[in-house]
């Protein structure tokens, strides 16, 4: 079966800090992988998403960007964070090819102090 | 901008009810639609998918879709208070290889004993 890892699951970092999330897929081959953000009491936001290695899509201008080094490897980054960065950051993954659902990992809290 | 439209909530039921959810979309170019429950501080959980015209029923969950009016519904019968989340629309859109999903705010629901 398929699972999603996605770590850390906190973060408390200060404005100006570089940022890296990272996102792990196991039991399949090829998956799309998403980056969502959800900010408090809001509803997802899509800000990244890849269909396969090297190949990302941005949907959202700012300060983060993604990258995709490994089929089921996915890595949200940012060289100097905003307050406006804090939030629940939710990496998933869809069966490659097609559309289907997608499935989310645990997801990351960070707070920019 | 493409969207996707819920209530907010919150919707409160008592228990042993039916409770409905609905949501409207703006992208005629929308293919599927899922359902997703979150609980407080959790990532979301799917817990439909539907792709055509009409009804599809899963236990307790009745999803129904009509794409002529751009409507998506979710209905849970004989509601539990384990029922009590954040229920989140979503529609996808099939972008290269991999579908563009877009998510709802969410409506809160409460399931009064």
């Amino acid at each position: 079966s398929q699972t999603i890892h996605q770590w850390p699951a906190t973060l408390v970092q200060p404005v100006g800090s570089p940022l890296s999330l990272e996102c792990t897929v196991e039991g399949t081959s090829n998956p799309n992988l998403y980056w969502y953000r959800q900010a408090a009491g809001r509803g997802l936001q899509l800000l990244f998403y890849s269909v396969g290695i090297g190949q990302i899509s941005s949907e959202v201008p700012q300060n983060l960007s993604a990258s995709r080094p490994q089929d089921r490897q996915f890595i949200l980054s940012s060289k100097k964070l905003l307050l406006s960065d804090s939030g629940f950051y939710l990496c998933a993954w869809s069966v490659g090819g097609e559309v289907s659902p997608l499935h989310f990992g645990n997801g990351t809290r960070l707070t920019v102090t | 901008q493409k969207e996707v439209e819920q209530n907010s909530g919150p919707l409160s039921v008592p228990e042993g009810a039916i409770a409905s959810l609905n949501c409207t979309y703006s992208d005629r170019g929308s293919q599927s639609f899922f359902w997703y429950r979150q609980y407080s501080g959790k990532s979301p959980e799917l817990i439909m998918s539907i792709y055509s015209n009409g009804d599809k029923e899963d236990g307790r969950f009745t999803a129904q879709l009509n794409k002529a009016s751009q409507y998506v519904s979710l209905l849970i019968r004989d509601s539990q208070p384990s029922d009590s989340a954040t229920y989140l629309c979503a529609g996808g859109t099939p972008y290269s290889s991999a579908s563009k999903i877009i998510f709802g705010s969410g409506t809160r629901l409460s399931i009064r004993p």
